[in-house]
């Protein structure tokens, strides 16, 4: 069954560090998202990439985040200057196309700003 | 905007049994989709059930069932003859597929324990 993949699985930085999750979609998806999860809390929407360029995004994604498909086949997540609220899982997920039939979550990376 | 409610934080069922997790949602569409995910210990995401709005009959996998009332915005999962890798964090959630670039928006989640 097509995985999406992301790597790390946990990545540790100190405060003010610059940090990129990756993420490899499923191949045919068209639509990818992340997604974040502090500790014990829900999953909150971060941003959502359609046809290379950012369909909407959540009031945490500030100047702070930014997205980008480099390559056709990877999806990043950078976040500038790390801040110690900014510790979570972060989640990658795509769909293929506009009818839903659920997203194919990543296994997630956990971030720790120390 | 939407809303999703989970409103048991903490569930525990004896293996074998059945439990019931609850989820009430709040919208203005008429179309939309409702998942379960489950969330085990390893922090994965995994689709557990997906129910489309406009179908009447309740969705079913395996031994996950739900029980879909449109008129009462509510949205429950039962998971028949529970096992041990039950045991998971279960989120509701709500997409409007064709607004908000299909976002999803996720309830706070009910952890859920099967003993032996």
């Amino acid at each position: 069954e097509p995985e999406v993949t992301q790597t790390p699985s946990h990545q540790v930085t100190q405060m003010g560090q610059e940090v990129i999750l990756r993420c490899v979609p499923i191949s045919n998806h068209l639509y990818f998202y992340w997604y974040r999860q502090i500790l014990g809390q829900k999953v909150e929407f971060l941003v959502s990439f359609y046809n290379n360029e950012i369909s909407e995004k959540s009031e945490i994604f500030d100047d702070q985040f930014s997205v980008e498909r480099p390559d056709g086949s990877n999806f990043t997540l950078k976040i500038r200057s790390t801040k110690l609220e900014d510790s979570a899982m972060y989640f990658c997920a795509s769909k293929s196309d506009s009818v839903v039939y659920g997203y194919t979550f990543g296994s997630g990376t956990r971030l720790t700003v120390v | 905007a939407q809303t999703v409610t989970q409103s048991q934080p903490e569930m525990s069922v004896q293996e074998a049994e059945t439990v019931t997790l609850s989820c009430t949602y709040d919208t203005s569409e008429n179309n939309y989709y409702l998942f379960w995910y489950k969330q085990p210990p390893s922090r994965q995401m995994i689709l557990v059930i997906r129910q489309e709005a406009y179908k009447q009959q309740n969705a079913t996998e395996n031994r996950f069932s739900v029980n879909f009332q449109k008129a009462a915005k509510s949205f429950s999962l039962k998971i028949s003859d529970s096992q041990l890798g039950d045991t998971a964090m279960y989120f509701c959630a709500f997409v409007v597929p064709w607004t908000n670039a299909g976002k999803s928006t996720f309830g706070d989640g009910t952890t859920l324990t099967v003993k032996p």
